[in-house]
């Protein structure tokens, strides 16, 4: 049972140039979703798929987009990068379950072992 | 989101059990207590959730109060390759808030 996969391991990029990073989920599961980890801090949110649309978003720029294949796995793009987009980008996967606001049933994601970003 | 208060840090003997304890006195709701883990440079690795009864799997148990306010992560019999960042979450799971955590270091 293959677990989350995410390519490329490492990226170096300059100030201004985009980025793809690449995530497959975890066998079963259907929908993705993006962390940012700068060095010394927890993950934070970046957004989440489900059904090749943006399911909720954190609080980043529209520098940050993504997309979901019919196949489940889904991209993470930045434009325009700047010194402060280095970091770990992680990718989880999940099964959908409760729905966004409404109290109901647990939504456990699995992490994949991140990309990590340069800057330069 | 609720907010979780975890300590810094934390030291536990080699063999021996390792509390982990978790504040989130605004819990509300269904709202689940997760528990993650983070080894140096890999992605958190889920550990256990649970909502009102206390739970156990094959890494970990955990225990919530009864009002729900707090919670204890136990590992009970914890070994070097323990040590790692231990993060607990409050939310139903689909967008989790992570804080700082607490460093757990496992010392022979």
């Amino acid at each position: 049972d293959a677990g989350v996969t995410q390519s490329p391991t490492h990226l170096i990029k300059t100030r201004g140039q985009q980025v793809t990073l690449r995530c497959s989920p975890k066998s079963g599961h259907d929908t993705v979703s993006w962390y940012q980890q700068a060095l010394g801090q927890g993950p934070q949110f970046i957004f989440q798929y489900y059904e090749e649309e943006e399911r909720q978003r954190g609080n980043f720029p529209d520098r940050f987009s993504g997309h979901q294949f019919p196949n489940y796995s889904s991209e993470l793009n930045v434009n325009a990068l700047l010194l402060g987009d280095s970091a770990l980008y992680l990718c989880a996967s999940s099964l959908l379950g409760a729905p966004i606001y409404a109290g109901g049933l647990a939504d456990t994601q699995y992490f994949g072992p991140g990309t990590r970003l340069t800057v330069l | 989101d609720a907010k979780t208060t975890q300590p810094t840090s934390m030291d536990c003997a080699e063999g021996r059990a390792a509390n982990l304890p978790c504040n989130h006195s605004t819990i509300s709701g269904n709202e689940y207590v997760y528990w993650y883990r983070q080894i140096h440079s890999q992605g958190p690795q889920y550990i256990i959730h649970g909502l009102k009864n206390n739970e156990t799997n094959e890494m970990a148990s955990l225990i919530i109060t009864e009002d729900r306010k707090s919670s204890t992560l136990i590992l009970p019999h914890a070994t070097l390759r323990d040590t790692a960042v231990y993060y607990c979450i409050v939310g139903y799971g689909n967008k989790l808030v992570f804080g700082a955590g607490t460093i757990l270091r496992v010392k022979s």
